[in-house]
């Protein structure tokens, strides 16, 4: 069965950066672009970026552009996410979804950020 | 680009009907037939319910349906059922090439 599972909670300070993971089973790596999404306490929910499969060609908002960086292992299924010069509004649940027809069908179980100084 | 517009929350009996709007623009949901509506339980991470404005995801009930309007999408649950209770999200590509999310209706069954 398609499974996402995401590297575990993370504690940052402002200015630091957090990589999180997220490593797919279940279906083919590479027939599928990768959302990552993060959800504030209160808010909805805050699209971040995409890798697309067909270039392997990251994009992302224009709200993380110059401190997000997406990566993926195909050799271990992995796609990451790391998000430079953390702020106390960054603290979220920040989760990658598999893109199926244009939405997300399947998602991580989530990795809790908390950025605090 | 701001979050697609829902209302905060709504509410209804078990068996009323209920209708959430999601207004976007026309760089949106009035350009684009990916649209899609997200169910959030407590505790459960989203599920998609509704893509491409209307096809249901599979298992979704049939008292789920969905449509658009120019710039205005709309989730219409029939017969509301007390497990329907969470938060609905609706979602859109855009003309940046990216997805933007409404800020999402919370429904409670009464």
């Amino acid at each position: 069965q398609v499974q996402l599972v995401q590297s575990g909670p993370e504690v940052k300070k402002p200015g630091d950066s957090v990589r999180i993971s997220c490593k797919t089973s279940g279906y083919t790596f590479t027939d599928h672009h990768m959302h990552w999404i993060r959800l504030a306490p209160g808010q909805g929910p805050e699209w971040m970026g995409i890798i697309n499969i067909g270039d392997d060609v990251p994009r992302s908002s224009q709200k993380f552009q110059g401190r997000i960086t997406f990566t993926r292992d195909t050799s271990t299924a992995t796609d990451y996410m790391e998000l430079n010069g953390l702020r106390s509004d960054d603290t979220a649940l920040y989760f990658c979804a598999r893109d199926n027809n244009w939405a997300t069908d399947y998602w991580g179980q989530g990795t809790p950020v908390t950025v605090s100084s | 680009q701001s979050d697609l517009s829902q209302p905060a929350s709504v509410s209804a009996s078990p068996g009323q009907s209920i209708t959430i709007s999601c207004i976007g623009t026309h760089d949106d949901i009035g350009r684009y037939h990916h649209v899609s509506w997200y169910q959030k339980r407590p505790g459960q991470v989203p599920r998609v319910i509704i893509s491409e404005v209307w096809t249901r995801s599979s298992g979704v009930p049939f008292r789920f349906s969905a449509s658009k309007s120019f710039n205005t999408a709309t989730l219409t649950i029939s017969r509301v059922q007390p497990e329907d209770e969470g938060h609905y999200y609706c979602c859109s590509y855009t003309s940046r090439d990216s997805w933007i999310f409404g800020g999402g209706t919370h429904l409670t069954v009464l």
